[in-house]
């Protein structure tokens, strides 16, 4: 059975404050990880990462995947209370390219 | 605009009714997904469609049924038999097999 874990599953910061969140997978059929910001509604794209050790970088996030250790990370720097959300992480695998989500990561960014 | 619109954002199910959920996209995608979501958790795969008439059963499927009669539309009816239903639905979906999936704004199921 597929499988994502994401940790920690909870976390408060100050703003300012850099972050790193983790995510662990084993998913067979393995294509690509991707990570999403759910803010109360609908889960929002960051970033989908297919090749190992090559970081994604959009403004104040980056992301990165390690393909041998099976697992990768978000990181947030100089973080704002617009960043208080919860982070998913999903394994793309299959031919019908099904997403294994974790439990998500949930980001308290106090002022 | 182009998205994904799920209605309705709020349904009420009495025991023993089914209910059905709407996702409708204007993206010309061909692949459409539903999830369930419960509080704390990630989001469970129920069924998805990669084309028109034809769809394959998820993780949990037991409960609901869909149809996939337009490449627009994917609903969801939750029966009877889904003795659980209070959740957050989520529909999906994506291009090409290897690009991100996105999501409408989901529905919130709620037994009276």
């Amino acid at each position: 059975e597929d499988k994502v874990v994401q940790s920690p599953l909870s976390l408060v910061v100050h703003e300012g404050d850099t972050v790193t969140l983790n995510c662990s997978y084993e998913v067979t059929n393995f294509r690509s990880l991707l990570w999403y910001k759910q803010e109360k509604k609908a889960p929002t794209f960051l970033f989908m990462l297919t090749s190992s050790g090559i970081e994604k970088k959009s403004g104040r996030l980056s992301s990165i995947l390690d393909k041998k250790e099976l697992f990768s990370i978000l990181n947030i720097t100089a973080t704002q209370t617009g960043d208080s959300a919860v982070y998913l992480c999903a394994g793309l695998a299959g031919s019908a390219r099904q997403l294994t989500f974790g439990s998500g990561t949930q980001l308290t960014v106090l002022p | 605009d182009g998205g994904i619109t799920q209605s309705p954002k709020y349904l009420f199910r009495k025991e023993g009714q089914n209910v059905t959920l709407s996702c409708e996209q204007n993206l010309n995608h061909d692949a459409m997904y539903w999830y369930r979501q419960d509080p704390g958790q990630g989001l469970r795969l129920i069924y998805y469609s990669q084309i028109v008439n034809d769809f394959q059963k998820g993780d949990i499927a037991e409960g609901y049924s869909v149809s996939r009669e337009k490449k627009e539309s994917f609903p969801l009816t939750v029966t009877s038999a889904q003795k659980n239903p209070t959740a957050f639905y989520l529909c999906a979906s994506r291009t090409t097999p290897d690009q991100p999936q996105h999501f409408g704004d989901g529905t919130r199921l709620s037994i009276l």
